[in-house]
């Protein structure tokens, strides 16, 4: 089974600072993981996925995330935080085998505060 | 260019009425999923549907809930009976599903936020 954690349900950071939203995941194989944001009233939009490929994954909005499957971390960063940046983020895992393709499994959320 | 399209945007209902919530995905995308987001449960599967047929039904929580999908295209999801704890945000998404989908983006509406009075 898959699943994934991500550690702090709120981050707060000051316009300019670095941001890492952290996140961890379970897989019984090698996962495929996902992270997307929400902004209010919003639907999700992708950020960035790893699918085995490089394991620093580069998305939109300057964000990018390292896998790292000796510590089963897949973390999101952005070295310099933009008030447009305050929104909620989701990591998440896809399933595998059987008839749950793509099938995504969500961690709790974490909302993201920028400060001026 | 359209993306998934979800309607109604809100619904407000009477408890033990039935609703109908509708997913337009983008054209030619053959993966459609339905998920709920609630502020106790978080984002949570319903359903996944591979054209029209629906391999896995596992997340949806009662026999009050079902889905259907019609030529390949439109999704409904229908809540018969309502109950308060119903009340959510919810959320479609389809993807191209090529190969065997895990990799696959999964593009989401806005969604559709019932309430249930």
């Amino acid at each position: 089974a898959q699943s994934v954690t991500q550690l702090g349900s709120h981050v707060s950071v000051s316009e300019g600072a670095l941001v890492l939203l952290r996140c961890n995941y379970s897989s019984s194989v090698p996962p495929y993981l996902f992270w997307y944001v929400q902004y209010p009233n919003q639907g999700l939009q992708l950020l960035l996925k790893y699918t085995s490929a490089a394991t620093l994954v580069k998305g939109i909005n300057g964000f990018e995330a390292e896998f790292k499957k000796s510590e089963t971390s897949f973390h999101l960063t952005k070295p310099s935080a933009h008030m447009s940046d305050a929104a909620e983020y989701f990591c998440a895992v896809s399933h595998a085998g059987g008839t749950s393709y793509g099938k995504l499994t969500f961690g709790q959320g974490t909302i993201l505060t920028v400060h001026p | 260019g359209a993306g998934v399209s979800q309607s109604p945007s809100n619904k407000v209902t009477e408890k033990g009425k039935d609703v109908e919530l509708r997913c337009d995905p983008i054209s030619g995308h053959t993966a459609l999923y339905w998920y709920r987001q609630s502020l106790g449960q978080g984002l949570e599967f319903l359903i996944y549907f591979q054209g029209n047929s629906a391999p896995d039904k596992s997340g949806l929580p009662s026999d009050r809930f079902s889905a259907e999908r019609t030529g390949g295209s439109v999704s409904t999801l229908t809540i018969q009976r309502t109950q308060q704890e119903d009340s959510a945000v919810y959320l479609c998404a389809s993807s191209l599903a090529i190969r065997e989908g895990r990799g696959d983006t999964q593009y989401f509406g806005p969604g559709t936020r019932l309430t249930v009075l």
